[in-house]
């Protein structure tokens, strides 16, 4: 199994661009997750998927952040127009039968620098 | 709600000795307990999991946990420490139960720093 994939691994851009983050989640996990990691704040849950369909976006900082799951192996984290603040790492994770004793399955995530 | 606590933002041991990272929870019920591991520029990595009866828990890489249900505990440990080791732990707890609400919560994370 190839574990979860992420990509881009790094990104740079400037203030007020539009910044995408994609992720593959493992096949046959039904649940999917989006988090973003900081010095200051830790590791944050953005929002989570089961089946494609977001269940709680309540972590999802502003309405310049977006997510949408269009299919079972893939889903996207939009940041639209992207702030300094928004640098951190994001961690997408994926799991099986969440409520169980499953873990969760991290991928490498996405060091992501706005100037 | 739920919550984790560690208290150690960081913890130093030399090389050889025995390790202990802590954790604490305050959550409803039985949860499921884990711990993850994180090396530099990588993801979380599930390293051991208590999910009933023996309270002394194996996992990978020589790591264990004790859970204390009177303590509400979950101490990560390891006998001998290697500088390999060293990396940022981290503990969550999961409420029991089916369904898309039993998402985990996580602690800060300690950092773990193996001196050789």
């Amino acid at each position: 199994d190839a574990g979860v994939i992420q990509s881009p691994r790094h990104e740079v851009t400037e203030m007020g661009q539009e910044v995408t983050l994609r992720c593959k989640p493992i096949s046959g996990h039904d649940y999917l997750f989006w988090y973003r990691q900081t010095m200051m704040r830790g590791l944050e849950l953005l929002i989570y998927f089961n089946n494609n369909v977001p269940i709680d976006d309540s972590g999802m900082p502003e309405d310049r952040f977006s997510a949408k799951m269009p299919n079972a192996s893939f889903s996207t984290l939009k940041i639209q127009p992207s702030e300094p603040r928004d640098s951190a790492v994001y961690f997408c994770a994926s799991s099986h039968r969440q409520g169980s004793n499953q873990p969760q399955h991290f991928g490498d995530g996405t060091r992501l620098s706005i100037l | 709600a739920q919550s984790v606590a560690q208290p150690e933002d960081q913890v130093n041991v030399a090389e050889g000795n025995p390790l202990t990272v802590k954790c604490t929870y305050s959550v409803s019920g039985n949860p499921y307990l884990f711990w993850y591991v994180q090396y530099p520029n990588r993801g979380l990595q599930f390293l051991l999991k208590y999910i009933t009866g023996d309270n002394l828990v194996k996992g990978s890489y020589g790591f264990e946990a004790e859970f204390n249900k009177s303590q509400t505990s979950f101490h990560l440990k390891k006998p001998s420490a290697l500088v390999s080791d060293s990396a940022l732990y981290f503990c969550a707890v999961t409420p029991r139960g089916r369904g898309g609400s039993y998402i985990p919560t996580f602690g800060r994370g300690t950092s773990l720093i193996v001196h050789p």
